[in-house]
């Protein structure tokens, strides 16, 4: 069963727009919720989290926004930059003794110039 | 700071063969953890280790098995390979109590 299912497998966006990722879960017994950005031949790198307990996270140009009552999150990115041009993905750690991190299968974001 | 290194890059075996995976943790974690990406998908958990260890595990069977050692570093293994084996398989460590997870490039395993 999909615990954090991300349904959109891809995005594209104009430079200068926002981009809106999405994120659904199913699970209550999650803590944070984590995004991550994965380039070609590399890790994913964590881009910004939420606690469960919190309803919005600023970073700069990222905002990730809890809606609990929905079991929904979604990453905004605005000013989309052309260097954002990425595979996406949402996490959710696990309140179990290993605190795994249950991962979306990811959206490509293309932003174009 | 170093990251956290993986070795091999790539990595391509026969069905039934048996591999090892390599992970350095980063300096100061003392947690590792392996995924799984299938193509496709997102990483899927195998196990995560904590002071030598196995303190989780997801739905794998037991062909696949880990170590730490001491240094925190960490070894994959997994036994009679199977064409679905082939996958991105991805080490992230972290400090314990913190929630944030440093991934490594991965390893790219190919079975044939």
């Amino acid at each position: 069963d999909q615990q954090v299912k991300q349904n959109s497998p891809s995005l594209s966006v104009q430079e200068g727009r926002i981009s809106i990722l999405n994120c659904d879960y199913t699970n209550s017994m999650f803590d944070y919720f984590l995004w991550y950005k994965k380039y070609p031949a590399e890790g994913p790198t964590f881009l910004i989290s939420i606690s469960s307990i919190k309803d919005k996270n600023e970073d700069g140009r990222f905002t990730v926004f809890l809606n609990k009552s929905a079991k929904h999150l979604s990453l905004h990115i605005v000013p989309s930059q052309p260097g954002d041009s990425a595979v996406y993905f949402c996490a959710a750690r696990l309140m179990d003794s290993s605190y795994k991190l249950i991962f979306g299968s990811g959206t490509r974001l293309l932003v174009r110039p | 700071e170093t990251g956290v290194t993986q070795s091999p890059t790539h990595l391509i075996k026969t069905r039934g063969q048996q591999v090892t995976l390599r992970c350095s943790s980063q300096s100061g974690h003392n947690t590792v953890s392996w995924y799984q990406q299938a193509l496709g998908q997102g990483p899927q958990f195998i196990f995560q280790y904590y002071r030598e260890e196995e303190n989780g595990r997801g739905n794998f069977p037991p062909r696949f098995s880990g170590l730490q050692f001491p240094n925190y570093s960490s070894e994959l293994n997994v036994n009679a390979l199977e064409l679905d084996d082939s996958a991105l398989y991805l080490c992230a460590s972290s400090q314990t109590g913190l929630y944030g997870y440093t991934f490594g490039s991965g390893t790219r395993l190919t079975v044939v």
